[in-house]
């Protein structure tokens, strides 16, 4: 299996700050990365696919970059309503698998 | 627009089958060029792909369930199931049904997700 690892696990920042999650698998996997983000008791939704497109509707403070193996999530600008929990996923080969979360705090 | 909405008991007993269902809204679960997914994530934990169903029926599963689990489809009712059987505490999760699209994109669309336990 292709293993994902997130860092940080926990990222302490405050609102109208610049922040950047890290991702990286296991082996190559192209550009087959998606990011999601989940708010406690809701569903995971996905913000940005094929590691750096911006899925329809999701605001252009949230961007990524990567590929190969290392990735990265960035928002700019962090509003009220972007903490949360971030996860990266890889869909380059069964089984699908994600990162362990990034858990983005109000410092 | 697409929805996806997960039923079934929320209390199983050790050693039985977990049983659920996934109704789809919005289109058809024969459509070509989507999986359709179940996605697992146990209390305070990350997420765990279970398997996936595809529009011709073809069906994947994660190896560390794959004795256990089932997942078929019924086209007349639009919807999609997942069968694991022999559970045990560590089971216990929120179990969310998802839509991978493109086969091979993204988990585009997801349902609520359903709290299920397992408990004698």
């Amino acid at each position: 299996d292709i293993q994902m690892t997130q860092s940080p696990s926990s990222l302490p920042a405050s609102v109208g700050d610049r922040v950047t999650i890290t991702c990286r698998a296991s082996q190559s996997i192209s550009t087959y990365l998606n990011w999601y983000q989940q708010k406690p008791g809701k569903a995971p939704k996905l913000l940005i696919y094929a590691a750096s497109s911006l899925r329809s509707g999701v605001p252009s403070r949230f961007s990524g970059s990567g590929s190969g193996t290392d990735f990265t999530l960035t928002i700019s600008g962090l509003q009220p309503e972007d903490f949360a929990t971030y996860f990266c996923q890889q869909i380059y080969r069964m089984p699908r698998t994600f990162g362990q979360g990034t858990k983005l705090e109000i410092k | 627009q697409v929805q996806l909405q997960e039923s079934g008991p929320g209390l199983v007993k050790p050693s039985q089958t977990l049983s659920l269902t996934c109704t789809v809204s919005g289109t058809s679960i024969t459509s070509g060029g989507y999986y359709w997914t179940w996605i697992r994530q146990h209390p305070g934990k990350g997420l765990e792909w279970i398997g996936c169903i595809s529009y011709s029926g073809t069906t994947y599963y994660n190896a560390s369930l794959k004795s256990r689990v089932t997942i078929s489809e019924d086209m007349s009712q639009n919807h999609f199931s997942l069968k694991l059987s022999s559970v045990t505490a560590a089971d216990t999760a929120v179990y969310y049904c998802a839509r991978e699209y493109g086969a091979g994109v993204a988990f585009d669309i997801w349902g609520q997700g359903t709290l299920v336990t397992v408990s004698s």
